[in-house]
């Protein structure tokens, strides 16, 4: 089965922190992009973060850069999102997306999504 | 970085075809074409069925289509069926090496 799984979600304190990990099956995952999005209940998609194949480049959105950290570990399919100074805003689910093959040429967020895990910020 | 402009909702009857716009700046959507379209039903993890403007991943009917002038794409989706009724949000590759999406198009098949 080709899928991705994301866990580490659920309830944390203002303030707090999380880490949420997606562990890649059945589909390539070194030599890939990938991707961080959210959706707050109710809204549209918010793109949050990317990391290159081997780990060497990040981009942030404005709204999490400082506050949020993404990295890999190739030997175990598995990407990481750790979250720092949790608020309100940041209550939504988080998906982990599957971009291109870096030097493929294409642009893209995801060809490959998983479900997604629920991030509830509240005291 | 400011959400790209979709409206809100679009509608069709089944077998026509359909049109949802995505407005940018200069800085995303008319520097790039790395336009991208997705496509969620409710519950579901979102599916990309348009990637570069116009490319279509393997296994999304051709049905639809995308294409770009300007500042602004768009998405086509012709021959509407039952199933195509979902969200759909535009992305596009941006200047500062981000990702944006637009707000969301709810689609309904009326």
């Amino acid at each position: 089965d080709v899928q991705l799984v994301e866990s580490g979600g659920g309830l944390v304190q203002p303030g707090g922190s999380l880490r949420l990990s997606c562990v890649a099956s059945g589909l390539a995952f070194n030599g890939h992009w990938m991707h961080w999005v959210r959706q707050a209940p109710g809204k549209g998609l918010v793109w949050l973060s990317r990391i290159n194949s081997d780990g060497s480049r990040t981009d942030f959105a404005d709204s999490v850069k400082g506050r949020f950290t993404i990295s890999r570990d190739n030997t175990k399919n598995t990407l990481f999102l750790q979250m720092n100074s949790l608020g309100a805003e940041d209550t939504a689910v988080y998906y982990c997306a599957r971009g291109p093959g870096s030097g493929s040429g294409s642009y893209y967020v995801g060809d490959y999504w998983g479900q997604g895990t629920l991030v509830t910020v509240s005291s | 970085q400011s959400a790209l402009t979709q409206p809100p909702s679009a509608s069709g009857s089944p077998g026509q075809s359909v049109t949802i716009s995505c407005t940018g700046t200069s800085s995303d959507v008319g520097a790039y074409n790395y336009v991208s379209w997705h496509q969620q039903h409710p519950g579901k993890a979102p599916k990309l069925v348009i990637y570069e403007v116009s490319k279509r991943p393997s296994g999304v009917p051709d049905r639809f289509s995308g294409s770009k002038s300007g500042n602004t794409a768009s998405l086509t989706v012709s021959g509407l069926q039952a199933e195509d009724e979902a969200d759909y949000y535009c992305s596009s590759f941006t200047g500062s090496n981000n990702w944006v999406f637009g707000g969301g198009t709810k689609l309904t098949v009326l």
